[in-house]
């Protein structure tokens, strides 16, 4: 069956420290793995997304780390902010195939 | 929301009755989907649609159908609304398989 895992489920981060969420994936098929994030009464929307021809890619706060003999990726986010308290996504698809979503995590900074 | 609207935006119905969402797109892109997203499930796909009159099931179908009779629209029906069908559901596009989606706002459905 092909399922993305994720967790933590829910995190708490201190304003100004590093939010940190991972996935893994079973199928080695995938190769596009994109990141959703979520706000309260809001569609997901596109936050940054790698293929695995790279192992880190990074836009601003936000980086992903990918390890493809694991089978993990993950996000990070620096210097994390309030503004950034949302609902994360990871998801993983191959060739024309439709995206697998993890379950998500729901991030809170405090301030 | 890349100029995608679902519509109604918030419904309330009883158990038993019929409900039409709909998804209208200007985007023109040729994959457009279903979601349900639930507490601890995530976003579950319920149908998809790689071009007018084709639809596919994703995993969880049962109690939905699907159609589209235009490239800008994609509706999804509840032939007889249960309660477990209360949920959010969003709609997303893609020009091609497999790569980015770009979600709509949501539809908040209660079946009571």
């Amino acid at each position: 069956q092909q399922q993305v895992k994720q967790s933590p489920q829910s995190l708490i981060v201190q304003k100004g420290g590093i939010s940190i969420i991972n996935c893994a994936y079973e199928n080695t098929a995938f190769d596009y793995f994109p990141w959703y994030q979520q706000f309260p009464g809001k569609g997901p929307a596109l936050l940054i997304a790698i293929r695995p021809d790279v192992s880190e890619k990074k836009e601003g706060r936000f980086t992903i780390s990918f390890n493809k003999s694991a089978k993990q990726f993950s996000l990070h986010i620096m210097d994390s902010q309030p503004g950034d308290s949302a609902t994360y996504f990871c998801a993983a698809s191959s060739g024309y195939s439709t995206l697998t979503f993890g379950k998500g995590t729901m991030l809170l900074v405090s301030p | 929301d890349a100029g995608i609207t679902q519509s109604p935006r918030h419904k309330v119905t009883e158990t038993g009755t019929p409900v039409t969402l709909r998804c209208h797109q200007t985007e023109n892109h040729r994959y457009m989907y279903w979601y349900r997203q639930d507490p601890g499930h995530g976003l579950r796909l319920i149908h998809y649609s790689y071009g007018v009159k084709d639809t596919d099931k994703g995993e969880v179908s049962d109690g939905y159908s699907v159609s589209r009779s235009k490239t800008e629209d994609f509706l999804l029906t509840l032939e007889s609304a249960t309660s477990s069908q209360t949920s959010v559901y969003f709609c997303a596009i893609e020009s091609r398989g497999g790569g980015t989606q770009y979600f709509g706002p949501g539809t908040r459905l209660l079946v009571l």
